[in-house]
């Protein structure tokens, strides 16, 4: 069964610092990855997937994330931190039997603040 | 908007009521999911539709709880005699054919309050 863990359950950073969210999975299978944005009251909007194509994967809004295999590592950077990145981020791996199902399995999420 | 609707938005109800809630998928979108997320936690899945059909559900889903989704559009979630441990955020979301790597696009979400 595939399962994923985010570290940190809240990072902060000033403006125009590095975001680095950490995220960790465990998969007996080659992993799809996914990493969400929720913003309150919000529902949840996608920033990039891993889907066993390119290893760095470049999503919206300048953040891009690394596919590690040896590390089982999905980290989330974005290289200058603006106030609007102010949010909750989940890590999400889909889960796989049967090859098809899909439905996604979420860490604990991580929230950003940002200081000015 | 051609986006995920979830319609309520907040719904308050006492112990012991029963409440449904309504997903607009996005147009065509074959698949449908529906997640619970709890205060400090990432979104849980509960079950899943391919069309009209119910694939999976989760251990998570109780007796209590029953979706439908006639004619593979709109999908409904009802929970039965409600209690305090089901308030939560219910999110649906929905997809375009069948494979794993397909994005899932999030609505709104339902907040329940069960007092």
């Amino acid at each position: 069964a595939q399962s994923v863990t985010q570290l940190g359950s809240h990072v902060s950073v000033s403006e125009g610092a590095l975001v680095l969210l950490r995220c960790n999975y465990s998969s007996s299978v080659p992993p799809y990855l996914f990493w969400y944005v929720q913003y309150p009251n919000q529902g949840l909007q996608l920033l990039l997937k891993y889907t066993s194509a390119a290893t760095l994967v470049k999503g919206i809004n300048g953040f891009e994330a690394e596919f590690k295999k040896s590390e089982t590592s999905f980290h989330l950077t974005k290289p200058s931190a603006h106030m609007s990145d102010a949010a909750e981020y989940f890590c999400a791996v889909s889960e796989l039997w049967g090859g098809s199902q899909g439905n996604l399995i979420f860490g604990k999420g991580t929230k950003l603040s940002v200081k000015p | 908007d051609t986006g995920v609707s979830q319609d309520p938005r907040h719904k308050i109800t006492k112990r012991g009521q029963n409440v449904t809630f309504r997903c607009d998928p996005i147009s065509e979108h074959n698949r449908l999911y529906w997640y619970r997320q709890t205060l400090g936690q990432g979104p849980e899945f509960l079950t899943y539709f391919q069309n009209e059909a119910q694939l999976e559900k989760s251990r998570l889903l109780s007796d209590r709880f029953s979706a439908e989704r006639p004619k593979g559009s709109f999908s409904t979630l009802e929970i039965q005699r409600t209690e305090q441990g089901d308030s939560a955020m219910y999110l649906c979301a929905s997809s375009l054919g069948q494979g794993a790597r397909n994005e899932q696009f999030f609505g709104p979400g339902t907040r329940l309050t069960v007092l």
